[in-house]
């Protein structure tokens, strides 16, 4: 069974402290890694995929990486507007494995950045 | 751009109804899946469609089900709602290709009474 787990599920980081979140999974046939970030009471919004192992993603003050077991995303010298729930989510090989198409999400890493 | 649109955007059910909620997709994707997210949790995969005619069952099945008649459209159904089907239901799309990410819905907020 796939599993997709995430640390810390809480980070209370003070403006400009860097840290990292973490994603580790277990599955078999991994086509993709995608972080996501959630704001309350709305829908996920995209922020990377990564495919292969030692792959790295930058947007902004965010960097994900990839090695074969997990996936950090880095944040460099975070402000308020970071805050926000952080997914990540695993795309595998369906229950019979025939096909790709399974997207499992992590319970997710609730970031607030302090002024 | 419509994108991803869920039906009805809230619901209040009192325990033993049923009801459907519809996702509808206007980017030809083939995945489709409904997730429910509660307080402080990610988003549990309840089914998913890997292509028309097509279902599989996710984490959270029990209590749920889900037909996908049409390319664009995947249903949700509860067929006696239990108060542990309060929620947050998502839906969401994304190509067979999987190398892009996944579009959501706004959401449908449940609550069953």
């Amino acid at each position: 069974e796939d599993q997709v787990t995430q640390s810390p599920e809480a980070l209370r980081l003070q403006e400009g402290e860097s840290s990292s979140l973490n994603c580790s999974y277990t599955v078999s046939g991994l086509r993709g890694l995608f972080w996501y970030r959630q704001d309350p009471g709305k829908g996920p919004e995209f922020l990377f995929t990564l495919y292969s192992a030692g792959e790295e993603k930058e947007k902004e003050r965010l960097k994900a990486t990839l090695t074969k077991k997990e996936s950090f995303l880095h944040i460099t010298a975070p402000k308020p507007e970071d805050s926000a729930t952080y997914l990540c989510a695993v795309l595998t090989r369906t229950a019979g494995g025939t096909s790709y198409g399974k997207l499992t999400f992590g319970q997710g890493t609730i970031l607030t950045v302090h002024p | 751009n419509a994108g991803v649109t869920q039906t009805p955007k809230f619901r209040v059910l009192k325990t033993g109804q049923s009801m459907t909620l519809l996702c509808a997709q206007d980017m030809n994707h083939e995945y489709m899946y409904w997730y429910r997210q509660d307080p402080g949790m990610g988003l549990r995969l309840i089914h998913y469609s890997v292509g028309e005619g097509t279902t599989a069952k996710g984490e959270v099945p029990d209590g749920y089900n889900v037909s996908r008649l049409k390319k664009q459209n995947f249903l949700l159904g509860l067929e006696s709602a239990a108060p542990s089907q309060t929620s947050v239901y998502f839906c969401a799309s994304s190509p067979r290709q999987g190398n892009t990410e996944a579009f959501f819905g706004q959401g449908t907020r449940l609550t069953v009474v």
